[in-house]
């Protein structure tokens, strides 16, 4: 199957760290991706993982990779009200074609 | 380095009516995608172009939407007749086409449609 799968809502308190979840159902994804939707904007790119990886770190943000039960997570450390946003997961099919599958999004909600 | 262009950014019709959306990619990507992305859900793949030709359009209501990338370049999606259910944030995205993590999609401003 195609679906990749996160929770709706997250709500956080400035200066916390926030973790967001997904989870994938294709194993033979080669790179997996977060992306940030700000209202009004288009998606931009945080950061990815290759699927031979575990884990990757990129200043407050850290990936987790658990290809064994196909789950993504995405930590923010010390969240700010910047961060406020529409967070969606996406897989990369290992096709030649570079199709990506997007996960249904999290909203992150900051609160001063 | 400019981004990925689109046109317009919003755009109100009624049902039944035409539209065209203009996407204009990163200067020498040579993929380009439209997705769908309705209120609340994640951006859904309608067609995606290698160069001037078209790699993936199995989502693609063929019965109403077109899309081409004459040249490779500039891209035109249109919805003829539009429905209800159309309404949504079309989304251009293009990638440059060499290989790794790093080489993937950048993202336009959307065109936000709504259907009356």
């Amino acid at each position: 199957g195609e679906d990749v799968e996160q929770s709706l809502f997250l709500s956080v308190r400035e200066g916390d760290s926030s973790v967001i979840n997904c989870t994938y159902t294709d194993s033979s994804s080669t790179y997996l991706y977060w992306y940030k939707q700000e209202p009004g904007a288009g998606l931009q790119l945080l950061t990815y993982i290759f699927s031979n990886m575990d884990m990757k770190q990129d200043q407050r943000l850290t990936v987790l990779l658990n290809k064994k039960d196909k789950h993504l997570s995405l930590r923010i450390a010390d969240t700010q009200t910047g961060d406020s946003a529409i967070y969606f997961c996406a897989e990369r099919q290992p096709s030649g074609t570079y199709k990506y599958i997007f996960g249904t999004g999290t909203r992150l909600k900051v609160l001063a | 380095e400019a981004g990925v262009a689109q046109s317009p950014r919003y755009k109100i019709i009624e049902k039944r009516q035409s539209v065209a959306f203009w996407c204009n990619p990163i200067s020498g990507h040579a993929t380009l995608y439209w997705y769908q992305q309705i209120l609340g859900q994640g951006p859904k793949l309608l067609i995606q172009f290698q160069n001037n030709g078209v790699v993936d359009d199995s989502q693609l209501p063929k019965d109403r939407f077109s899309a081409e990338r004459l040249k490779g370049v500039d891209s035109t999606l249109k919805i003829q007749p539009a429905k209800l259910e159309d309404s949504a944030v079309y989304l251009c995205a293009s990638r440059a086409g060499t290989s790794g993590g790093t080489d993937t999609q950048y993202f336009g401003p959307g065109t936000r449609l709504t259907v009356l």
